[in-house]
């Protein structure tokens, strides 16, 4: 099956600097790549999504990039504000697998005021 | 407010005994999920249904079970059969492929989740 790696596991930066998750995936079929923030007691909610036949995409200050080669994407923010503190997984989705997403560990990430 | 409901937000069980959690959503959604999330293993898919009467085992169906009777509700049952049901339940649905705004993306959205304890 599908295997996702999400790294880091934890990320602490300074308000204001940027911050870069990245995952790599191990199905070449894979074709859609979410991104999902998770506020403490609350479900996931999707920030941003790319799919494989896109290598970038923007939503003012967040981003996402996707290396098909390499089999790994990334998101980054930038501009950090203390209400980017949550935890951020990644998935990925195999062909027409409908909405069977196979999700990262996440990713902790803290701005610092 | 369309959204999906689940109940309890908390719940302990002892061990032996069967749970169902609840999960009800007004968002006229086909497809309902069930995730697992535990610290450090992100969300793992326990069962999921792409239409009513009809659902398939995901990755960790293992000592669950799940009915999905009508289009709103999709609960999920642990059972003492689940060696370690303690853990942070989240339940999703999503417009079926081909026929949301993204055109397939199977945009998910999640409940804000049942955090069950066993005793």
């Amino acid at each position: 099956g599908e295997n996702v790696e999400q790294h880091p596991s934890t990320l602490s930066v300074q308000e204001g600097d940027s911050a870069v998750i990245k995952c790599t995936y191990s199905d070449s079929a894979s074709n859609y790549f979410p991104w999902y923030k998770q506020e403490l007691g609350k479900g996931p909610q999707l920030i941003i999504d790319i799919r494989s036949n896109v290598g970038e995409k923007k939503d003012q200050r967040i981003a996402v990039t996707l290396n098909k080669t390499a089999k790994h994407f990334s998101l980054h923010i930038t501009e950090t504000q203390p209400e980017d503190s949550a935890v951020y997984f990644c998935a990925v989705r195999r062909g027409t697998s409908y909405g069977k997403l196979t999700f990262g560990q996440g990713t902790i990430l803290t701005v610092h005021p | 407010d369309g959204g999906i409901t689940q109940s309890p937000k908390y719940l302990f069980r002892k061990e032996g005994q069967n749970v169902t959690l609840s999960c009800e959503q007004n968002l006229n959604h086909d497809a309902m999920y069930w995730y697992r999330q535990d610290p450090g293993q992100g969300l793992r898919l326990i069962y999921y249904s792409q239409i009513v009467n009809d659902f398939q085992k995901g990755d960790i169906a293992e000592g669950y079970s799940v009915s999905r009777e009508k289009k709103e509700s999709f609960p999920l049952t642990v059972t003492s059969a689940q060696k370690n049901p303690t853990a942070f339940y989240l339940c999703a649905s999503s417009i079926e492929p081909g026929t949301g705004v993204y055109g397939g993306a199977n945009v998910l959205t999640f409940g804000a989740g049942s955090r069950l304890t066993v005793l």
